[in-house]
């Protein structure tokens, strides 16, 4: 069975400096890889994912995400983060060709962002 | 845009008081998917739905049943609600392919007293 490990449960960044998130999976193949934010209040919302390809992913808001198979990781990362990037992040690894698209998801990374 | 909806944002029972979270999805998915969030836990897996009236178990199943008579609508059931089930209940919905993101609703915050 897979699993996704957030090392980190909260993060302190200054508005401004660069931001990593770790992600590390265990899974016997290559997974697809998820990373979600949760805003407060509100539903999870896809910043990009890995299935394929370029090991180097761009996603919405600035973000992109850098598989690495030799260290089972998927880190999230942002040059330069806006008050607005304060928000809980998780990561998540689904089974290629697993029936359902069921995923497993880290226990997240609360975001906090300085002025 | 996908939308998915959730019948309640915040839902407060008592104990043994029979719930039912709602959730309907606009984009003709398949797949549907009811997560419960824990602090520091994440997100698990209850139950999820490829077809209606077809189901599976996830992670953590116990104490809930679900239904899903229409394609664009999930029910969440707790038979008996007990104070470990206070928690956010998220759902989800996606297409079939395991590729394929999955869209969530705003979440139901459960309080059981």
């Amino acid at each position: 069975a897979q699993s996704v490990t957030q090392p980190d449960i909260h993060i302190t960044v200054s508005e401004g400096a660069s931001l990593e998130l770790r992600c590390n999976y265990s899974y016997g193949a290559t997974p697809y890889l998820f990373w979600y934010v949760q805003s407060p209040g509100q539903g999870l919302q896809l910043l990009l994912k890995y299935f394929s390809g370029d090991t180097l992913v761009q996603g919405i808001k600035g973000f992109e995400a850098e598989f690495k198979r030799s260290q089972s990781s998927f880190n999230l990362r942002k040059p330069s983060v806006h008050w607005s990037d304060a928000a809980e992040y998780f990561c998540a690894v689904g089974a290629p060709g697993n029936a359902g698209n069921m995923l497993t998801f880290g226990g997240g990374t609360r975001l906090m962002v300085k002025p | 845009d996908v939308k998915v909806t959730q019948s309640s944002r915040y839902l407060v029972k008592r104990t043994g008081e029979k719930v039912f979270l709602e959730c309907v999805q606009d984009m003709d998915h398949e797949n549907m998917f009811w997560y419960r969030q824990d602090p520091g836990l994440g997100l698990r897996l209850i139950y999820f739905s490829y077809d209606v009236k077809m189901k599976e178990k996830g992670d953590i199943p116990e104490g809930y049943s679900v239904s899903r008579e229409k394609k664009e609508r999930f029910s969440l059931i707790l038979e008996s609600a007990s104070t470990n089930q206070t928690s956010m209940y998220l759902c989800a919905s996606s297409l079939v392919d395991s590729a394929d993101t999955q869209y969530f609703g705003p979440g139901t915050r459960l309080t059981v007293l």
